[in-house]
């Protein structure tokens, strides 16, 4: 059975303190891991898509990289904005059906 | 349309009625999936439809639960006497992958619906 875990469960940060969100995933085929946002009320947000080892992705003060074994969000210098829960999903080669499995989710507050 | 769009958004219910909750996907997206997501809890699969057919159901978690999609667009959640363990949000979330190996496929999720059982 695939699954992810998330750690922390929650963080707070002061604004401009980088830091690290981890997913750890077991999975019997990776066909890719998914980083989403979600802020409170509204769905969750796609962020980045990795499929294989080594892969790294970067948006405005985010970066995902991916191991066989663990995924990192990277958050650099953040902001208030950044407040948010991150999920993180995997799909995996299961043939036609293309589901995502996701974790709990790590909820994010950045301070001014 | 440009996003998927989900209603009722907030809906409260006696227990034991039937509730209807609906999901309009993005146009030409051929996937469509149910989720549920719990206070604390991470978002918990339910069901996945490529065209009009559920090759996956095995997330629903009794049979008062059931869902159906017609025209290859417009899906509706189906909940029978509902109980107050069926309150959460529900997500619905659609793709335009085919179902075959093509490299993975973003989902891209409406808004929810939240459902208060009491």
């Amino acid at each position: 059975e695939d699954q992810v875990t998330q750690s922390p469960e929650a963080l707070r940060l002061q604004e401009g303190e980088s830091s690290s969100l981890n997913c750890s995933y077991t999975v019997s085929g990776l066909r890719g891991l998914f980083w989403y946002r979600q802020d409170p009320g509204k769905g969750p947000e796609f962020l980045f898509t990795l499929y294989s080892a080594g892969e790294e992705k970067e948006k405005e003060r985010l970066k995902a990289t991916l191991t066989k074994k663990e995924s990192f969000l990277h958050i650099t210098a953040p902001k208030p904005e950044d407040s948010a829960t991150y999920l993180c999903a995997v799909q995996t080669n299961t043939g036609a059906n293309s589901k995502l499995t996701f974790g709990k989710g790590i909820t994010l507050s950045v301070r001014p | 349309g440009a996003g998927v769009s989900q209603s009722p958004s907030n809906k409260v219910t006696e227990k034991g009625k039937d509730v209807e909750l609906r999901c309009d996907p993005i146009s030409g997206h051929t996937a469509l999936y149910w989720y549920r997501q719990s206070l604390g809890q991470g978002l918990e699969f339910l069901i996945y439809f490529q065209g009009n057919s559920a090759p996956d159901k095995s997330g629903l978690p009794s049979d008062r639960f059931s869902a159906e999609r017609t025209g290859g667009s417009v899906s509706t959640l189906t909940i029978q006497r509902t109980q107050q363990e069926d309150s959460a949000v529900y997500l619905c979330a659609s793709s335009g992958g085919t179902g075959t190996y093509s490299g993975a496929n973003v989902l891209t999720f409406g808004a929810g619906s939240r459902l208060t059982v009491l």
